[in-house]
C-alpha cells in the first residue's frame, strides 16, 4: 500500500514568517512530487512540482526533495493570511496518473 | 484556455439510486482522473482514463465505474448509492506534462 503522510496540523505561523510543510512517502519508485493548495470548499490548486533531488523555487514557494530519505517539503516565505489553506502533498510513480495524496496540512497564517 | 469543467456542481440523491457525473478536461488533455474527497478519508483515487481506456484503478467497489469518450470527456457512474458515497467528486486532467489540474468538483449528497 503506497502511503503519503503529512502532519495534519493546524500549523499556525505569524504573518511574514516562513511556513514549513513536510511530507513523507513510502514508495521508493515514486518519481514526481506535487504540492496543491486547497481553500475550504474549493478544489485543489497546483502550486509546485518537483522531480529531482534538491530545491526548486517559484516566487515565495520552495519545494525540497530528498529521495534517499523519501521526504519532500514546501517552504512558504513571507507568509500571508491569504496562504491560509490546506496543503496537499501528492506523489506519482509515473505510471499513468495514479497519484497518491497525503491527508493535507492545515496552515493558518495569523495577521 | 478554459479549465476543467464538471457537471453538475451539486447533486442530492437517495440510497439505492444511481448517479452519473461528467467531466470535460482542458482542451488537448487526454488523461482524466477521478477522485473522491471526504473529511475522514481525504482525497482518494478512483480511476484514470487515457485515450478512452482505463489505465489505472483505485480500490473502490465495482459500483463505481467510468468511461471516456473520443473527445476526452469523461463520465463516472455510481450505482446503488450508499450514505457513505456522500463526498466531493473531483476530476483532474493531464496533458503531456505530468501535472494534474482539478475541476471545481461535484458535491454529492446521499440521503
Amino acid at each position: 500500500q503506497k502511503e503519503v503522510e503529512q502532519n495534519s496540523g493546524p500549523l499556525s505561523v505569524p504573518e511574514g514568517a516562513i511556513a514549513s510543510l513536510n511530507c513523507t512517502y513510502s514508495d521508493r519508485g515514486s518519481q514526481s512530487f506535487f504540492w496543491y493548495r486547497q481553500y475550504s470548499g474549493k478544489s485543489p490548486e497546483l502550486i509546485m512540482f518537483i522531480y529531482s533531488n534538491g530545491d526548486k523555487e517559484d516566487g515565495r514557494f520552495t519545494a525540497q526533495l530528498n529521495k534517499a530519505s523519501q521526504y519532500v517539503s514546501l517552504l512558504i516565505r513571507d507568509s500571508q493570511p491569504s496562504d491560509s489553506a490546506t496543503y496537499l502533498c501528492a506523489v506519482n510513480s509515473n505510471y499513468g496518473q495514479n497519484f497518491v495524496f497525503g491527508p493535507g496540512t492545515r496552515l493558518s497564517v495569523l495577521p | 484556455k478554459a479549465g476543467v469543467t464538471q457537471t453538475p456542481r451539486y447533486l442530492i440523491k437517495t440510497r439505492g439510486q444511481q448517479v452519473t457525473l461528467s467531466c470535460s478536461p482542458i482542451s488537448g488533455h487526454r488523461s482524466v482522473s477521478w477522485y473522491q474527497q471526504t473529511p475522514g478519508q481525504g482525497l482518494q483515487f478512483l480511476f484514470e482514463y487515457f485515450s478512452e481506456t482505463q489505465r489505472n484503478k483505485g480500490n473502490f467497489p465495482g459500483r463505481f465505474s467510468g468511461r471516456q469518450f473520443s473527445n476526452s470527456r469523461s463520465e463516472m457512474n455510481v450505482s446503488t448509492l450508499e450514505l457513505g458515497d456522500s463526498a466531493l467528486y473531483l476530476c483532474a486532467s493531464s496533458g503531456t506534462i505530468n501535472e494534474q489540474f482539478f475541476g471545481p468538483g461535484t458535491r454529492l449528497t446521499v440521503l
